[in-house]
């Protein structure tokens, strides 16, 4: 069967460091892998989407990378900030027209 | 980024009442318009794809009578929660997915509403 499994449930790293995300998929063939952000009580926000032909994106501090081989993402956060704090969600779709299905998230939490 | 609205951003209603939720997409059109429902520490379930023009696409378990589903306008989609009881209470969502340009495959999603039966 088709799953989507983000490795930790919850993520606790100290003030300027990396943190890195794992987002694992069986059975799926994702022609594009999105990463989004989600706060309690909100709504998900759009971060980063790589292609199946691409190895990684980058935008400012998010750095995303897809081994199709592997069948895995890992999206990575540096010099992380305590307002990085957000559980972070991983979503496959495996065509333009086909639905986006997301993995069950991980929770960040940055402190000081 | 293409931005999404919801509302209400949140509802208490009695069981038996139906509830409306609207989605808009305020500086795009969206052809296409999707409604998730979240648990607490639950991810995203996808319930319906809603086309602009035409009859929703529901998944798999969900019941379309209870959840109609309009998308009259490339803007506007509305999900009616209808007869609702205590298990309908949840936190849904939807998104809506920008057709301009290299941003096709992404999609961009409203504040939620949730929605509370007593």
């Amino acid at each position: 069967s088709q799953k989507i499994e983000q490795n930790s449930e919850a993520l606790n790293i100290q003030e300027g460091k990396t943190a890195t995300l794992t987002c694992n998929y069986t059975n799926y063939s994702p022609a594009y892998l999105q990463w989004y952000r989600q706060d309690p009580g909100r709504g998900p926000v759009f971060l980063l989407l790589i292609r199946e032909n691409e190895k990684e994106k980058r935008k400012e501090r998010l750095k995303v990378t897809f081994d199709t081989t592997l069948k895995q993402s890992l999206f990575h956060i540096t010099a992380s900030q305590p307002a990085d704090s957000a559980t972070y969600l991983c979503a496959l779709r495996t065509g333009t027209a086909s639905k986006l299905t997301f993995g069950t998230g991980t929770r960040l939490q940055v402190t000081l | 980024g293409a931005v999404v609205s919801q509302h209400p951003s949140r509802v208490i209603c009695k069981s038996g009442t139906s509830v409306k939720i609207e989605c808009r997409s305020l500086d795009f059109q969206a052809t296409t318009m999707f409604w998730y429902r979240q648990f607490p520490k639950q991810s995203l379930m996808l319930m319906a794809t809603s086309n602009e023009g035409s009859k929703a696409t529901y998944e798999q378990g969900v019941e379309k009578d209870k959840f109609l589903i309009n998308h009259a306008s490339l803007t506007l989609s509305t999900l009616t929660v209808t007869s609702a009881h205590p298990e309908d209470s949840s936190f849904y969502i939807c998104s809506a997915r920008d057709l301009r340009g290299q941003t096709q495959e992404t999609q961009y999603f409203g504040p939620g509403t949730r929605l509370l039966v007593l």
